[in-house]
């Protein structure tokens, strides 16, 4: 089974719908992240959480929101989806609080490609 | 600021050619960097990493990397390229202590010609 896995994998939906990307990890880490991918731009984080009760904002964080329902998910929504969200998302987790550089090394989700028309 | 470059956006060779894609970033303090492998319809994967010691780094994949303080570089090299190596690849810094967050470059796309 994947260690970090996301919910939907695509998703199609119109202007002003409201949407919820889910990711869920079995990896025990206690960092999760929200990043968008577009073409030409690599990867740009949205928001982070570095434990249930401490999310911060990232980069682009206008426009989203997120929820860290449990250590291991964390779920992020568009309250108000808009054509230039178009993008591929991804959830990465990071962690334990022991070792050189452990914190800092990221583990992916599949992503999920989501489409606003 | 922190940034990554890469300067090649498209690479293309051949088989059993030799391979290097070029990363340079920008960090004042200790960097600790990456690069990530993003296969046609997938995710993000680890391919190697780079925190101390020893400036050659192996990865998976028989891929490895060099970095030169001087220079600002992390380049990734291979010395013989698969078909299957064809993907889009990321350089990726973030600065040490776990409390910075992870810079990624642009990514370069490679093509692998038979």
């Amino acid at each position: 089974d994947a260690d970090v896995t996301q919910t939907p994998r695509n998703r199609i939906t119109k202007t002003g719908k409201r949407i919820m990307l889910e990711c869920s990890q079995t990896k025990g880490h206690d960092r999760m992240y929200w990043y968008r991918q577009d073409p030409g731009l690599g990867l740009r984080l949205i928001y982070y959480s570095f434990d249930v009760k401490d999310i911060n904002k990232g980069e682009i964080s206008d426009g989203y929101s997120v929820s860290r329902q449990a250590q291991a998910k964390f779920s992020l929504s568009l309250e108000s989806a808009i054509p230039n969200q178009t993008a591929l998302y991804f959830c990465a987790t990071s962690g334990l609080k022991q070792g050189v550089g452990v914190q800092e090394t990221q583990y992916f989700g599949p992503g999920t490609r989501l489409l606003v028309l | 600021a922190q940034s990554v470059t890469q300067p090649d956006i498209h690479i293309t060779v051949s088989e059993g050619a030799s391979l290097e894609l070029r990363c340079n970033y920008s960090y004042g303090a200790t960097p600790y960097l990456f690069w990530y492998v993003q296969s046609p319809g997938q995710g993000l994967q680890l391919l190697l990493k780079y925190f101390s010691g020893d400036t050659l780094v192996q990865g998976i994949k028989g891929f490895e990397a060099e970095f030169k303080r001087s220079q600002s570089s992390f380049n990734l090299r291979k010395p013989s390229v698969h078909w299957s190596d064809a993907a889009e690849y990321f350089c990726a810094v973030v600065g040490s202590g776990g409390y910075n967050k992870l810079i990624f470059g642009a990514g370069t796309r490679l093509a692998v010609h038979p």
